[in-house]
């Protein structure tokens, strides 16, 4: 089983439409969430950082994290034609010294 | 500043040569990392350093070696790749221990190897 699992999509929705992107995982000890959004041939933008659960809103993004279902999502409202990239979650704090990613989405807003 | 930086922006090397990426962070993080990126697929880990020393290898070839000379600069000399070696090639810092806390990324630098 992989630890993080993660819809690749893709994703295709109307501009102005919510959209919400989820992420798995089998690891208990997960503590540190986050998301990226990723541009083609870019490096991975951090945009969403959460300790532990709950939720947490930046501007036109939220981020939450269910830790007794194992289930993260960022939810992105007001979506714009900027917002078209690949969407990276990963999550560290288990017994390993890294990160673990899922596969990413690819969104694609259409204006 | 949440910034990490990657230089070359490009680079394009035959089978033969021998060339070097740099990576530099100002944020005072202590763990630094090394991944390798195909397209359409996540970060692949290569390299971590935790206060500049070696934390993890993840069977990378002898080909690839890194060098971490201080705690802002991070070093990935390449000699003798292949041409499946093309890739986006990231760093990443975190603050203190590897695996925890906020991971920032570095633009990348793209390598072509013919």
């Amino acid at each position: 089983q992989k630890e993080v699992e993660q819809d690749p999509g893709p994703l295709s929705v109307p501009e102005g439409a919510i959209v919400s992107l989820n992420c798995t995982y089998s690891n208990s000890a997960f503590q540190y969430f986050m998301w990226y959004r990723q541009y083609s041939r870019k490096g991975p933008e951090l945009l969403m950082y959460t300790y532990s659960s709950g939720n947490k809103e930046d501007g036109r993004f939220t981020a939450q994290v269910d830790k007794s279902s194992k289930y993260i999502s960022l939810f992105i409202r007001d979506s714009q034609p900027s917002d078209s990239a690949t969407y990276l979650c990963a999550m560290g704090g288990g017994t390993g010294n890294q990160f673990y990613f899922g596969t990413g989405t690819s969104l694609t807003v259409i204006p | 500043d949440t910034e990490v930086t990657q230089t070359p922006k490009h680079l394009v090397m035959g089978m033969t040569n021998k060339k070097s990426l740099k990576c530099e962070q100002h944020m005072g993080h202590r763990a630094m990392y090394w991944y390798k990126q195909k397209a359409k697929k996540p970060p692949e880990l290569m390299f971590v350093y935790s206060y500049e020393k070696l934390s993890i290898n993840e069977s990378v070839p002898s080909r690839f070696s890194p060098e971490c000379p201080n705690s802002s600069l991070l070093n990935l000399h390449l000699h003798a790749l292949q041409p499946e070696d093309s890739a986006l090639y990231l760093c990443a810092s975190t603050p203190r221990l590897p695996g925890r806390e906020t991971q920032y990324f570095g633009p990348g630098t793209r390598l072509l190897v013919l």
